[in-house]
């Protein structure tokens, strides 16, 4: 079992917005503002996508956003693309160590 | 532009032991802290460990506390994972990372890892 919790599935169709929750505790995602997510293709490593609750590195689509309320964070992908469809992790820093969601699958219809 | 190769990778008997390698290049491998995490066959990921760009802190998952041992070399651009006394569920892709802001910014392609 996962420390973070994530919906195992989501789906939207093309062009469409797209909200993926990430539920942890007040020791790790409600306690820290280092939620980061992480999109992985099958059979390839992971690509970090947003880091800092909010921040997006270079060269990461301002289609993809971040947010957190409480113990709870978000990461909506908007404008959905086909490339988008991927599984989608949450990370978060929790005091000398980080813990993972389960991840969640994105189809895009 | 930066890299990291994962290799050290294989089959290994319950309670062998493997030494997984991470080569860095394209960035100052010295002022970066790195990580390991794992991913079991069809499953989600799993951070290992974590060490500091000078060595001084190092952290494990409780999952591999006493038998596994992170390193690096500097001089070299490498990052190492010692595994000892492997059980079935350490069975695994293990990618190397590159830590920023709390967040793994690079990663490796992963070296698979099999025990049986």
């Amino acid at each position: 079992q996962s420390a973070l919790t994530q919906p195992p599935s989501a789906s939207g169709s093309p062009g469409q917005s797209v909200t993926i929750s990430c539920t942890g505790t007040s020791s790790d995602v409600g306690g820290y503002n280092y939620v980061s997510w992480y999109q992985q293709h099958p059979g390839k490593a992971p690509k970090l996508m947003i880091y800092e609750v909010t921040k997006r590195p270079s060269g990461v689509p301002d289609r993809f956003s971040g947010s957190k309320s409480g113990n709870t964070a978000s990461l909506t992908v908007s404008g959905l693309q086909a490339e988008d469809e991927a599984d989608y992790y949450c990370s978060s820093y929790a005091g000398n160590k980080w813990v993972f969601g389960g991840g969640t699958n994105l189809t895009v219809l | 532009e930066v890299h990291l190769v994962d290799s050290g990778g294989g089959l290994v008997q319950p309670g062998g032991s493997l030494r997984l390698s991470c080569a860095a290049s394209g960035f100052m491998f010295s002022g970066y802290s790195m990580i390991w995490v794992r991913q079991a066959p069809g499953k989600g990921l799993e951070w290992v460990s974590y060490i500091s760009s000078d060595s001084n802190t190092i952290v494990y998952a409780d999952s591999v506390k006493g038998r596994f041992t992170i390193s690096r070399d500097n001089a070299k651009n490498s990052l190492f994972l010692q595994m000892n006394s492997l059980r079935d569920e350490d069975s695994a892709v293990y990618y190397c990372a590159r830590e920023t802001a709390y967040a793994f910014d690079q990663w490796g392609q992963g070296s698979l890892v099999i025990v049986s």
